[in-house]
């Protein structure tokens, strides 16, 4: 089974720019997460989506931020523009209708805001 | 306001010894809780959780504790190997809400 699939790996851009990841979670986990896990601190939860819906985005700063998930599956997270402060590794991660307390996560965007 | 802390930022061990990494959470509304592990470029994974409800769950070499009265919650690892050397998040949520509050994670050595 494949797991979490997360483009690009690292990125590094320069402040005021846009930039965007992407994931593809596990077939058939109709749950995403987009977490940001700052240095040295814990993975925090941005936004959640079941299927198409965002149920909860209290955390995304929604003034740079946005996220889709069009069709369910794959989602984008962009930031636009891009501050110094947004430099750190954005996670994704999916669970099962059932096992909603399993996230599977990905491998991450290291993001590098110059 | 950190809801989960994780005092400890690091923990070395020899290997075949034990490992005992300390969680704190202070809301009381947290009813379950998760220990992920990160290896260096790669996600967290998933390696044990505990629902509220009791106070230990066991697998295979790891433990978690989980005392409420005291809102403490340990991993043991029992024996450590050199492969356990992660980071260790542990994790909490209130609900079946799938979202979970991180600590801040402990990094765990076990030297050979």
């Amino acid at each position: 089974e494949a797991g979490v699939v997360q483009s690009p790996r690292y990125k590094i851009i320069e402040k005021k720019q846009p930039v965007a990841f992407w994931c593809n979670p596990i077939s058939g986990h109709n749950t995403l997460y987009w977490y940001r896990q700052n240095l040295g601190q814990g993975p925090e939860l941005l936004i959640r989506y079941e299927n198409e819906e965002a149920v909860d985005d209290s955390q995304l700063p929604k003034d740079r931020f946005s996220a889709e998930r069009l069709k369910g599956v794959d989602s984008t997270l962009k930031i636009q523009p891009a501050e110094l402060g947004d430099s750190a590794v954005y996670l994704c991660a999916s669970s099962s209708p059932v096992g909603w307390n399993e996230q599977f996560f990905g491998p991450g965007t290291r993001l590098t805001v110059l | 306001d950190q809801q989960v802390k994780q005092n400890s930022p690091s923990l070395s061990v020899q290997e075949g010894r034990i490992s005992i990494l300390n969680c704190d959470y202070t809301n009381s509304m947290f009813d379950y809780f998760l220990w992920y592990k990160k290896y260096p470029a790669e996600g967290p994974t998933f390696l044990i959780s505990i629902s509220s409800i009791k106070d230990k769950n066991e697998d295979g070499r790891f433990t978690v504790f989980l005392n409420k009265s005291a809102k403490h919650l340990s991993l043991h690892i029992v024996p450590s190997q050199p492969g356990d050397s992660a980071v260790y998040f542990c994790a909490a949520s209130s609900g079946n809400t799938g979202k979970l509050i991180f600590g801040q994670g402990t990094t765990l050595q076990v030297k050979p």
